[in-house]
């Protein structure tokens, strides 16, 4: 029934540790977005797909990659995990590229790096 | 560059009091404009748009925004909060020729007072 689900819910985990966050949509969009919401709330786009092909990788360090094995999945990869990687990362979701193309929200992946 | 201003991190209403939260955009084009609202441990839910047309725009739960081209911006309003009105909410601005990515505001968070 969740129209854009993402597991897990909360990760907390070590420095240096590898992870993965995992996103699904069921509503049939083209586009899927990573975004990033730090301590001050503040949301920042990391990457877009667009049909599995990848439209928009913003300056993000490389140890972060996603990965979209098709349209209605995209996921968030994380290696040699920091401090500073703490935040919680939104998927999200839109029916195209366009610019008026409302996005649609996961809950959100609240991830802790100790 | 588009950006996006949201002016007073924090704003406290009295409930059936007016909710006014201001957010004020940067761009060169024609913008695309929303505004979403963020419960607690929830992901964005879309209120409204604003893409060409009408300047007033209506959106969930008694919440509408005016476009004012001339001050470059888009002020949220409702004309009487409720206890479940309380969340955050971000005004962003569709970035031309970048896939649907969203530049958001910095967020003012709600609150409403018995």
């Amino acid at each position: 029934d969740t129209a854009v689900s993402q597991t897990p819910k909360y990760l907390v985990t070590q420095m240096g540790n590898d992870k993965s966050i995992k996103c699904e949509q069921n509503l049939g969009h083209d586009t899927m977005y990573w975004y990033k919401q730090d301590s001050k709330k503040f949301l920042k786009i990391m990457f877009s797909y667009n049909n599995k092909e990848l439209i928009i990788n913003e300056t993000v360090p490389n140890r972060f990659s996603p990965k979209s094995p098709d349209k209605a999945h995209l996921n968030l990869h994380i290696n040699s995990l920091e401090l500073g990687d703490s935040a919680v990362y939104f998927c999200a979701s839109s029916p195209t590229t366009t610019n008026n193309s409302p996005l649609h929200f996961g809950n959100g992946t609240r991830l802790t790096v100790t | 560059a588009q950006s996006v201003t949201q002016l007073g991190s924090h704003v406290s209403v009295s409930e059936g009091a007016l909710v006014l939260l201001r957010c004020n955009y940067s761009s060169s084009v024609p913008p695309y404009l929303f505004w979403y609202v963020q419960y607690p441990n929830q992901g964005l839910q879309l209120l409204l748009k604003y893409t060409t047309g009408a300047t007033l725009v209506k959106g969930i739960n008694g919440f509408e925004a005016e476009f004012k081209k001339s001050e470059t911006s888009f002020h949220l309003t409702k004309p009487s909060a409720h206890m479940s009105d309380a969340a955050e909410y971000f005004c962003a601005v569709s970035d031309e020729n970048q896939g649907g990515k969203l530049i958001f505001g910095q967020g003012t968070e709600l609150s409403v007072k018995p």
